[in-house]
């Protein structure tokens, strides 16, 4: 089992650039999520799914879109990136969200700086 | 405003001793808390939770203890290893407030020296 993989692992973006991070999962999770991880901020939720076709946002969504057409794919995409978007991006899933326990298997991560 | 708090950045402690790590939350809806380690340049692996229905569970070298009414859970790990170098975030959720996920503290970088 793969479990949550997310490329490129390392990514350098000029300030105005559009990319996308890809997560894809294959625990078969409803679940997927996208954190942010900045120097003393600790994990920020950017945006998440319950589902194929579901997406919402959460604590630091803007300058990011997300979809979620399959089970198994939560990509994020950048618009216009920004130095302050330079981060340690996480994807997680899960197979439930808020409701009831939640153990959130996360990837490798996505390193990103924007110059 | 922060609903998870670790106030201790960085923890040094020696081989073979208790580490303890300390947690707050504010929001008294949080029903459930949760641990993850993290490893450099991987990402966070979940190590132990707890429901606020108990006040302590175990596994193995790990104890997550709940003081509810202090709003407070720390985790103590016996006897510390080496390879428990890492940073550990402590979260917490509302498990009947909706998908909008985990809030997590700001992490605290355990060291074990030899």
């Amino acid at each position: 089992n793969a479990g949550v993989t997310q490329t490129p692992k390392f990514q350098v973006l000029k300030t105005g650039q559009s990319m996308t991070l890809q997560c894809a999962q294959d625990m078969n999770h409803e679940y997927m999520s996208w954190y942010r991880q900045d120097p003393g901020m600790g994990l920020r939720l950017i945006h998440y799914s319950v589902g194929a076709g579901i997406t919402d946002q959460g604590e630091v969504p803007n300058g990011y879109n997300v979809s979620r057409s399959t089970t198994e794919d939560f990509p994020l995409r950048l618009l216009s990136a920004a130095p302050s978007q330079t981060s340690v991006y996480f994807c997680a899933s899960s197979y439930s969200g808020g409701w009831g326990a939640n153990v959130l298997t996360f990837g490798a991560g996505s390193r990103l700086t924007v110059l | 405003d922060q609903q998870v708090k670790q106030n201790s950045p960085s923890l040094s402690v020696q081989e073979g001793r208790i580490s303890i790590l300390n947690c707050d939350y504010t929001n008294s809806m949080f029903d459930y808390f949760l641990w993850y380690k993290k490893y450099p340049a991987e990402g966070p692996t979940f190590l132990i939770s707890i429901s606020s229905i108990k006040d302590k569970n175990e596994d193995g070298r790990f104890t997550v203890f709940l003081n509810k009414s202090a709003k407070h859970l720390s985790l103590h790990i016996v006897p510390s290893q080496p390879g428990d170098s890492a940073v550990y975030f402590c979260a917490a959720i509302n498990s009947g407030g909706g998908a909008d996920g985990l809030t997590f503290g700001k992490g605290t970088h355990l060291i074990i020296q030899p």
